[in-house]
């Protein structure tokens, strides 16, 4: 069974640029989650969709932004770059969302860099 | 606000002995916690969980131990392996949240030969 997808995996842009990034689930599981990872905030939830609906969100811009298609497979946006937006965005899904007890399974991330 | 908290970033061990790694909470909802751990390079694995119903949880080398009055958990590792340094991460969750999980800052785990 495949495992979670992301893509690209490495990308370089530069300050107020626009990127977007790729997730393709597990199959069968509905619940896409993004995260951020950075050394000095550590791992910190982006949003989380479930049948194409935003179910949850974290304490981020408005310059992030994502959105779920009717495969399951999950687009995250973020707009007007800045420095600090270079990051680890991960990619995490689940069999459902609302009665998780928690258990995401990881893509391997894209490593964004911004300059 | 940091809601879960990995005091030590890091941790060095000798194979064979036992790894114990902390994690301190401050959001009494919180429904669920688990572990996950890190290679470079790659996504958070799941390892083990912990209902805040319970006190413990084991699954083979690893077991969770979760003190509610304390707002702390440990994860335990006994016997330790060269293979499982990586960063472990403690997380929470609310069951009605599904995906979102309040993580820790982890602690990177090193066991030596």
């Amino acid at each position: 069974k495949a495992g979670v997808t992301q893509t690209p995996r490495y990308l370089i842009k530069t300050r107020g640029q626009q990127v977007t990034l790729s997730c393709s689930p597990i199959s069968g599981h509905r619940s896409v989650s993004w995260y951020q990872q950075t050394p000095g905030q550590g791992l910190q939830f982006l949003f989380e969709y479930f049948s194409e609906t935003q179910r949850n969100k974290g304490n981020f811009p408005g310059r992030f932004s994502g959105r779920q298609f009717s495969n399951s497979r999950s687009e995250m946006n973020v707009s007007t770059l800045e420095l600090g937006d270079s990051a680890l965005y991960l990619c995490a899904s689940s069999w459902v969302a609302g009665e998780n007890t928690g258990e995401l399974f990881f893509g391997e991330g894209s490593r964004l860099t911004v300059l | 606000d940091q809601q879960v908290k990995q005091n030590s970033p890091s941790l060095s061990v000798q194979e064979g002995r036992i790894s114990i790694l902390n994690c301190d909470y401050t959001n009494s909802m919180f429904d669920y916690f688990l572990w996950y751990k890190k290679y470079p390079a790659e996504g958070p694995t799941f390892l083990i969980s912990i209902s805040s119903i319970k006190d413990k949880n084991e699954d083979g080398r690893f077991t969770v131990f979760l003190n509610k009055s304390a707002k702390h958990l440990s994860l335990h590792i006994v016997p330790s392996q060269p293979g499982d340094s990586a960063v472990y991460f403690c997380a929470a969750n609310r069951h009605n949240q599904g995906g979102k999980l309040i993580f820790g800052q982890g602690t990177e785990l090193s066991v030596k030969p």
